[in-house]
């Protein structure tokens, strides 16, 4: 069974701080992506990495993918009270059809 | 076509009753998955068809869940005799076969069973 843990579960910061968000797992995946999700509502795709060493930059988000495409990390500069939300990661297997296993997410609260 | 639609958004239930939900892909794409989530988690995989067949059923789906998609477009999902405990969102997604697996959600149809 293929895990993905995710850490820190819960982030609150003030507006303007830098944060991190790691994903992790003891498996390789053919390809990871990470989704934010506001309450009430589906997931929505932020970017995929499908590299080992792969680095993507969304504004101001950065999002790196392991050597080893076992693990994943998400930077976000100068948050701001927009970005609020549950980050989830998911890792996809070529293998099982493109089924994606999905950390438990990181629930994160800009406040102003 | 804009995205994935699911519906209905929100269903309250009787415990005992059953319930469908229906999914419509971005029409391009054949595959298609379901997945349920529930509060402060992330989403775990039921179920996943390429085309008309149901490919993959994760043991999370048990004899009271059956998911159909019978022409290859859209997909049902019914559980039936529901039981408290599978109060959650149920999300579809798609994604095209070869797609480097981006797979694109809906917005879910909550269910609340009482």
């Amino acid at each position: 069974t293929q895990l993905l843990e995710q850490s820190p579960q819960f982030l609150s910061i003030q507006e303007g701080e830098n944060l991190t968000v790691y994903c992790n797992s003891s498996s390789v995946f053919s390809s990871l992506q990470w989704y934010r999700q506001e309450p009430g509502e589906g997931p929505v795709l932020l970017v995929t990495v499908v590299t080992g060493g792969e680095v993507k930059k969304l504004k101001r988000l950065t999002f790196q993918f392991g050597d080893a495409r076992k693990d994943s990390s998400l930077h976000i500069t100068a948050a701001q009270p927009g970005d609020t939300g549950l980050y989830l990661c998911a890792g996809g297997s070529r293998n099982a059809g493109n089924m994606l296993t999905f950390g438990g997410g990181t629930r994160l609260m800009v406040k102003p | 076509d804009t995205g994935v639609s699911q519906n209905p958004r929100h269903k309250i239930t009787k415990r005992g009753q059953n319930v469908t939900f229906r999914c419509d892909p971005i029409s391009e794409h054949n595959r298609l998955y379901w997945y349920r989530q529930t509060l402060g988690q992330g989403p775990e995989f039921l179920t996943y068809f390429q085309n008309e067949a149901q490919l993959e059923k994760s043991r999370l789906l048990s004899d009271r869940f059956s998911a159909e998609r019978p022409k290859g477009s859209f997909s049902t999902l019914e559980i039936q005799r529901t039981e408290q405990g599978d109060s959650a969102m149920y999300l579809c997604a798609s994604s095209a076969a070869g797609a480097g697996n981006t797979i694109y959600f809906g917005e879910g149809s909550w269910l609340t069973v009482v």
